[in-house]
Protein backbone atom coordinates (compact mmCIF):
# COMPACT_ATOMS: atom_id res chain seq x y z
CA UNK A 1 0.00 0.00 0.00
CA UNK A 2 1.26 3.20 -0.95
CA UNK A 3 2.46 5.29 2.54
CA UNK A 4 3.85 9.10 2.55
CA UNK A 5 4.40 10.02 5.88
CA UNK A 6 5.56 13.78 7.15
CA UNK A 7 7.31 14.79 9.85
CA UNK A 8 7.32 17.21 12.37
CA UNK A 9 3.08 17.50 12.84
CA UNK A 10 3.38 20.71 13.76
CA UNK A 11 6.38 23.37 13.76
CA UNK A 12 7.09 26.44 15.42
CA UNK A 13 9.85 28.74 14.04
CA UNK A 14 10.77 32.48 15.17
CA UNK A 15 11.10 34.59 11.68
CA UNK A 16 14.63 33.96 10.30
CA UNK A 17 15.07 30.62 12.17
CA UNK A 18 15.62 28.00 9.30
CA UNK A 19 14.71 24.36 9.59
CA UNK A 20 13.52 21.61 7.55
CA UNK A 21 10.21 19.33 6.72
CA UNK A 22 10.47 15.50 6.51
CA UNK A 23 8.36 13.63 3.93
CA UNK A 24 9.11 10.00 4.05
CA UNK A 25 7.50 7.98 1.07
CA UNK A 26 7.08 4.41 -0.20
CA UNK A 27 5.13 4.61 -3.60
CA UNK A 28 4.62 1.93 -6.00
CA UNK A 29 6.22 3.24 -9.43
CA UNK A 30 6.58 6.38 -8.45
CA UNK A 31 7.12 8.97 -11.29
CA UNK A 32 6.67 12.20 -8.98
CA UNK A 33 7.43 13.40 -5.49
CA UNK A 34 4.95 16.79 -4.97
CA UNK A 35 5.03 19.71 -2.34
CA UNK A 36 2.02 21.95 -1.42
CA UNK A 37 1.25 24.94 0.85
CA UNK A 38 -2.48 25.02 2.22
CA UNK A 39 -3.74 27.85 4.15
CA UNK A 40 -6.53 27.58 6.31
CA UNK A 41 -9.70 26.93 4.48
CA UNK A 42 -8.00 26.93 0.87
CA UNK A 43 -7.49 24.25 -2.08
CA UNK A 44 -3.32 23.29 -1.97
CA UNK A 45 -1.13 25.97 -3.84
CA UNK A 46 1.91 24.36 -5.67
CA UNK A 47 5.00 24.24 -4.73
CA UNK A 48 7.45 21.70 -6.49
CA UNK A 49 7.60 18.67 -8.71
CA UNK A 50 10.68 16.37 -8.00
CA UNK A 51 11.43 13.51 -10.02
CA UNK A 52 14.34 11.75 -9.63
CA UNK A 53 17.10 11.19 -6.47
CA UNK A 54 19.80 14.20 -5.91
CA UNK A 55 17.01 16.92 -7.45
CA UNK A 56 16.62 20.02 -6.00
CA UNK A 57 14.24 22.87 -6.77
CA UNK A 58 13.88 26.31 -5.16
CA UNK A 59 11.27 29.13 -4.80
CA UNK A 60 11.86 32.31 -2.87
CA UNK A 61 12.97 31.10 0.54
CA UNK A 62 11.82 27.56 -0.01
CA UNK A 63 14.23 24.37 -1.27
CA UNK A 64 13.17 21.34 -1.85
CA UNK A 65 15.35 18.01 -2.24
CA UNK A 66 14.58 14.36 -3.06
CA UNK A 67 15.94 11.19 -2.10
CA UNK A 68 15.43 7.32 -2.81
CA UNK A 69 13.41 7.12 0.45
CA UNK A 70 12.54 10.84 1.55
CA UNK A 71 12.09 14.55 0.82
CA UNK A 72 12.57 17.57 2.36
CA UNK A 73 11.44 20.87 2.13
CA UNK A 74 14.09 23.26 3.61
CA UNK A 75 12.69 26.84 4.75
CA UNK A 76 15.35 29.49 4.89
CA UNK A 77 15.07 32.55 7.25
CA UNK A 78 10.85 32.38 7.10
CA UNK A 79 8.78 35.05 8.20
CA UNK A 80 5.28 35.23 9.46
CA UNK A 81 3.56 34.95 6.08
CA UNK A 82 5.30 31.48 5.97
CA UNK A 83 2.83 30.30 8.42
CA UNK A 84 0.52 26.98 6.56
CA UNK A 85 0.34 23.70 6.34
CA UNK A 86 2.90 21.96 3.61
CA UNK A 87 1.88 18.48 2.39
CA UNK A 88 4.04 15.78 0.57
CA UNK A 89 2.50 13.65 -1.83
CA UNK A 90 3.73 10.85 -3.94
CA UNK A 91 2.54 10.77 -7.57
CA UNK A 92 2.28 7.78 -9.85
CA UNK A 93 0.87 7.22 -13.57
CA UNK A 94 -2.73 6.40 -13.22
CA UNK A 95 -3.13 5.86 -17.34
CA UNK A 96 -1.39 8.26 -18.92
CA UNK A 97 -1.22 11.20 -16.37
CA UNK A 98 -0.50 11.80 -13.03
CA UNK A 99 -3.81 12.32 -11.35
CA UNK A 100 -3.42 10.02 -8.38
CA UNK A 101 -1.33 11.40 -5.50
CA UNK A 102 -1.23 10.15 -2.24
CA UNK A 103 -0.90 12.55 0.67
CA UNK A 104 1.19 12.73 4.34
CA UNK A 105 -0.87 14.48 6.85
CA UNK A 106 0.86 17.58 6.24
CA UNK A 107 3.26 19.55 8.56
CA UNK A 108 1.93 22.94 9.94
CA UNK A 109 4.69 25.52 10.33
CA UNK A 110 3.86 28.71 12.74
CA UNK A 111 6.48 31.42 12.30
CA UNK A 112 6.33 34.39 15.17
CA UNK A 113 7.63 37.59 14.62
CA UNK B 1 -6.42 32.84 -17.23
CA UNK B 2 -8.62 31.25 -14.26
CA UNK B 3 -7.84 28.74 -12.16
CA UNK B 4 -9.78 25.33 -10.87
CA UNK B 5 -13.10 26.49 -10.60
CA UNK B 6 -15.53 24.87 -7.95
CA UNK B 7 -18.69 24.90 -7.42
CA UNK B 8 -20.89 25.45 -4.80
CA UNK B 9 -18.05 26.63 -2.53
CA UNK B 10 -20.35 25.43 1.01
CA UNK B 11 -23.28 23.64 1.23
CA UNK B 12 -25.32 21.82 4.29
CA UNK B 13 -27.02 18.67 3.24
CA UNK B 14 -28.87 16.23 5.36
CA UNK B 15 -28.32 12.58 6.26
CA UNK B 16 -29.81 10.27 3.34
CA UNK B 17 -29.75 13.19 0.66
CA UNK B 18 -27.56 13.18 -2.18
CA UNK B 19 -24.83 15.95 -3.33
CA UNK B 20 -23.61 17.03 -6.73
CA UNK B 21 -20.15 19.61 -6.72
CA UNK B 22 -18.94 20.95 -9.78
CA UNK B 23 -15.50 21.38 -11.14
CA UNK B 24 -13.99 23.46 -14.37
CA UNK B 25 -10.38 22.42 -15.12
CA UNK B 26 -7.97 25.17 -16.17
CA UNK B 27 -8.52 25.91 -19.88
CA UNK B 28 -6.67 23.15 -22.21
CA UNK B 29 -6.22 20.44 -19.07
CA UNK B 30 -7.54 16.88 -19.94
CA UNK B 31 -7.19 15.27 -16.60
CA UNK B 32 -9.34 15.72 -13.97
CA UNK B 33 -9.28 14.46 -10.26
CA UNK B 34 -11.37 14.13 -7.52
CA UNK B 35 -10.09 14.38 -3.54
CA UNK B 36 -11.85 14.09 -0.30
CA UNK B 37 -9.85 16.08 2.76
CA UNK B 38 -11.26 15.88 6.40
CA UNK B 39 -10.40 18.24 9.04
CA UNK B 40 -6.57 17.84 10.14
CA UNK B 41 -5.88 15.15 7.15
CA UNK B 42 -4.19 15.10 4.12
CA UNK B 43 -6.56 15.00 1.04
CA UNK B 44 -7.86 11.46 -0.03
CA UNK B 45 -8.27 10.17 -3.56
CA UNK B 46 -11.30 9.49 -4.89
CA UNK B 47 -11.35 9.40 -8.64
CA UNK B 48 -9.29 10.80 -12.28
CA UNK B 49 -10.48 11.40 -15.01
CA UNK B 50 -8.76 11.72 -18.32
CA UNK B 51 -9.97 12.13 -21.79
CA UNK B 52 -13.60 11.79 -20.31
CA UNK B 53 -12.81 8.38 -19.17
CA UNK B 54 -12.33 7.22 -15.55
CA UNK B 55 -8.42 6.20 -14.94
CA UNK B 56 -8.45 5.32 -11.53
CA UNK B 57 -10.36 5.39 -8.35
CA UNK B 58 -9.77 5.02 -4.74
CA UNK B 59 -10.83 3.43 -1.75
CA UNK B 60 -14.34 4.90 -1.49
CA UNK B 61 -17.75 3.41 -1.76
CA UNK B 62 -19.95 2.83 -4.28
CA UNK B 63 -21.89 5.51 -3.26
CA UNK B 64 -19.82 7.85 -4.92
CA UNK B 65 -19.69 8.28 -8.82
CA UNK B 66 -18.02 11.11 -10.87
CA UNK B 67 -18.01 11.70 -14.47
CA UNK B 68 -16.21 14.24 -16.84
CA UNK B 69 -18.15 15.82 -19.67
CA UNK B 70 -16.74 16.89 -23.27
CA UNK B 71 -16.05 20.24 -22.15
CA UNK B 72 -13.27 18.18 -19.74
CA UNK B 73 -15.49 19.48 -16.85
CA UNK B 74 -16.09 17.62 -14.10
CA UNK B 75 -19.00 16.55 -11.59
CA UNK B 76 -19.04 14.38 -8.72
CA UNK B 77 -22.08 12.64 -7.15
CA UNK B 78 -22.02 11.47 -3.80
CA UNK B 79 -25.55 9.10 -2.69
CA UNK B 80 -27.18 8.67 0.39
CA UNK B 81 -25.06 10.62 2.53
CA UNK B 82 -23.73 9.79 5.87
CA UNK B 83 -22.13 12.17 8.68
CA UNK B 84 -18.87 10.93 7.98
CA UNK B 85 -18.66 12.66 4.59
CA UNK B 86 -18.64 15.99 5.85
CA UNK B 87 -15.30 17.74 4.36
CA UNK B 88 -13.73 19.44 2.17
CA UNK B 89 -13.73 18.24 -1.75
CA UNK B 90 -11.30 19.02 -3.76
CA UNK B 91 -10.61 18.94 -7.84
CA UNK B 92 -7.39 18.75 -9.07
CA UNK B 93 -6.43 19.51 -13.20
CA UNK B 94 -3.79 18.29 -15.14
CA UNK B 95 -2.92 18.63 -19.12
CA UNK B 96 -2.18 14.56 -18.72
CA UNK B 97 0.46 13.09 -20.62
CA UNK B 98 3.95 14.27 -19.76
CA UNK B 99 2.31 16.92 -18.21
CA UNK B 100 2.15 16.53 -14.80
CA UNK B 101 1.56 19.71 -12.88
CA UNK B 102 -1.28 19.30 -10.79
CA UNK B 103 -3.05 22.19 -10.06
CA UNK B 104 -6.39 22.51 -7.17
CA UNK B 105 -9.43 24.73 -6.62
CA UNK B 106 -10.44 25.74 -3.52
CA UNK B 107 -12.43 23.42 -2.90
CA UNK B 108 -16.70 22.32 -1.81
CA UNK B 109 -17.05 22.42 1.66
CA UNK B 110 -19.81 19.68 2.52
CA UNK B 111 -21.28 19.58 6.38
CA UNK B 112 -23.97 16.78 6.55
CA UNK B 113 -26.13 17.00 9.54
Amino acid sequence: EDQVTQSPEALRLQEGESSSLNCSYTVSGLRGLFWYRQDPGKGPEFLFTLYSAGEEKEKERLKATLTKKESFLHITAPKPEDSATYLCAGGNAGGTSYGKLTFGQGTILTVHP
Amino acid sequence: DAGVTQSPTHLIKTRGQHVTLRCSPISGHKSVSWYQQVLGQGPQFIFQYYEKEERGRGNFPDRFSARQFPNYSSELNVNALLLGDSALYLCASSFGGSENTIYFGEGSWLTVV
